[in-house]
């Protein structure tokens, strides 16, 4: 079984800044997805930034990035410049391409971010 | 816009009564997740159906819970009898499989008093 897990259950930073969440996953599995998720106060689930694991370009979305090591099961979220508006729960998810599809998410990381 | 639509937004009831709570996943989508979210668990993955059959339904209670999918514009999540401790938010998510995340939608908010 697949498990997901964030170790930070609360983060701040202030405005501005750069601030790194942590992911570690467990699988068997050799083709997957990882994601990011964010969940802002008003509980809609954004998706932040997706990684496929046969690729090992890190990937980038505008502010977000990811350092992504296959390896170690590690899958970090990067937040360049923060912004008061990523305040919010971020999760990290998986998800492998067989199967169904079926989706685990970490236990989450409150991000605050600081004026 | 494509959105996954779940109704009720709140619902507020009373221990021991039915509740349904529904789901209109994207339009071509073939993959329904069912998510519940306490602070306490997170993000627990209740059921899920893939073409409307169901995969998995190992996280849920079966003794009070079930899951169906009548077609495929519809998803249905019921608990009878609901109790306290059923108290949280549920979402539905929508996938297409293949190569594309799961698109959740706003969440129901269940109170059982």
């Amino acid at each position: 079984a697949q498990t997901v897990t964030q170790s930070q259950p609360e983060m701040s930073v202030q405005e501005a800044e750069t601030v790194t969440l942590s992911c570690t996953y467990d699988t068997s599995e050799n083709n997957y997805y990882l994601f990011w998720y964010k969940q802002p106060p008003s509980r809609q689930m954004i998706l932040v930034i997706r990684q496929e694991a046969y690729k090992q370009q890190n990937a980038t979305e505008n502010r977000f990035s990811v350092n992504f090591q296959k390896a170690a099961k590690s899958f970090s979220l990067k937040i360049s410049d923060s912004q008061l508006g990523d305040t919010a729960m971020y999760f990290c998810a998986f998800m492998k391409k067989t199967g169904g599809f079926k989706t685990i998410f970490g236990a989450g990381t409150r991000l605050f971010v600081k004026a | 816009d494509a959105r996954v639509t779940q109704t009720p937004r709140h619902k507020v009831t009373e221990m021991g009564q039915e509740v349904t709570m529904r789901c209109q996943p994207i339009l071509g989508h073939n993959t329904v997740f069912w998510y519940r979210q306490t602070m306490m668990q997170g993000l627990e993955l209740l059921a899920y159906f893939r073409n409307r059959a169901p995969l998995d339904d190992s996280g849920m209670p079966k003794d009070r819970f079930s899951a169906e999918m009548p077609d495929a514009t519809l998803a249905t999540l019921k608990i009878q009898p609901s109790e306290p401790r059923d108290s949280a938010v549920y979402f539905c998510a929508s996938g297409s499989g293949g190569n594309t995340e799961a698109f959740f939608g706003q969440g129901t908010r269940l109170t059982v008093v």
